[in-house]
């Protein structure tokens, strides 16, 4: 099926720093989504992006849907560490609007 | 309080031994999905559901069956499970199909 590859894998930062992270396919998207996944838990809905070049933001999080259509970025500003998790980009593949596809994940860690 | 709601959360089980997972939704979505989360490998849909007695396969229904005979549920059956299914299942819901998913809290399953 298929891809969707994140990165970086993971990411070990100071609080208050900035956080930026992205996200490539090698076929175009029609959306792309942001989640993030906090430990025990299910993935929960942070960002939607529905238009090339739009640009979303929610709170401290602003995710940019890239103009080829084929990445997405999220980025985090002023990390706290309630910011912890594996922040997952997904979206549904060309003609398949059914079907989501995830990333791999980026884990996010933070050093008080 | 709108959800999903899994279970068990937890389960071990032995080789070839049937088992399934409940998945219930209380927010009248019509879509529902199975994924299962392996490290390395982000989140891989299993089965969706567009409706009542719709179903497809994602991209990993090797070993799985689902049924949609009541809106509200979607459980995920096992017939003969394999140590290769030790995995996280996540169950969602949607009503709108790949955008807005709401996830459960997960079933860690090991097959021993």
């Amino acid at each position: 099926g298929q891809q969707l590859n994140q990165s970086p894998q993971s990411m070990f930062i100071q609080e208050g720093e900035d956080v930026s992270m992205n996200c490539t396919s090698s076929s175009i998207f029609n959306t792309w989504l942001w989640y993030k996944q906090e430990p025990g838990e299910g993935p929960v809905l942070l960002i939607a992006l529905y238009k090339a070049g739009e640009l979303t933001s929610n709170g401290r999080l602003t995710a940019q849907f890239g103009i080829t259509r084929k990445d997405s970025f999220l980025n985090i500003s002023a990390s706290i560490p309630s910011d912890v998790g594996i922040y997952f980009c997904a979206g549904p593949p060309y003609g398949g609007a059914q079907k989501l596809v995830f990333g791999q994940g980026t884990r996010l860690t933070i050093n008080p | 309080e709108a959800q999903v709601t899994q279970n068990p959360r937890y389960l071990i089980t032995v080789t070839g031994k049937k088992l399934t997972v409940t998945c219930s939704q209380n927010m009248n979505h019509e879509y529902m999905s199975w994924y299962r989360q392996d490290p390395g490998l982000g989140l891989r849909q299993i089965y969706y559901s567009m409706n009542v007695e719709v179903t497809d396969k994602g991209d990993v229904p090797e070993g799985y069956k689902v049924s949609r005979k009541e809106k509200r549920n979607f459980p995920l059956i096992l017939e003969s499970p394999s140590p290769n299914q030790t995995s996280l299942y996540f169950c969602a819901s949607s009503l709108t199909g790949w955008a807005g998913y709401t996830f459960g809290s997960g079933t860690r399953l090991t097959v021993v």
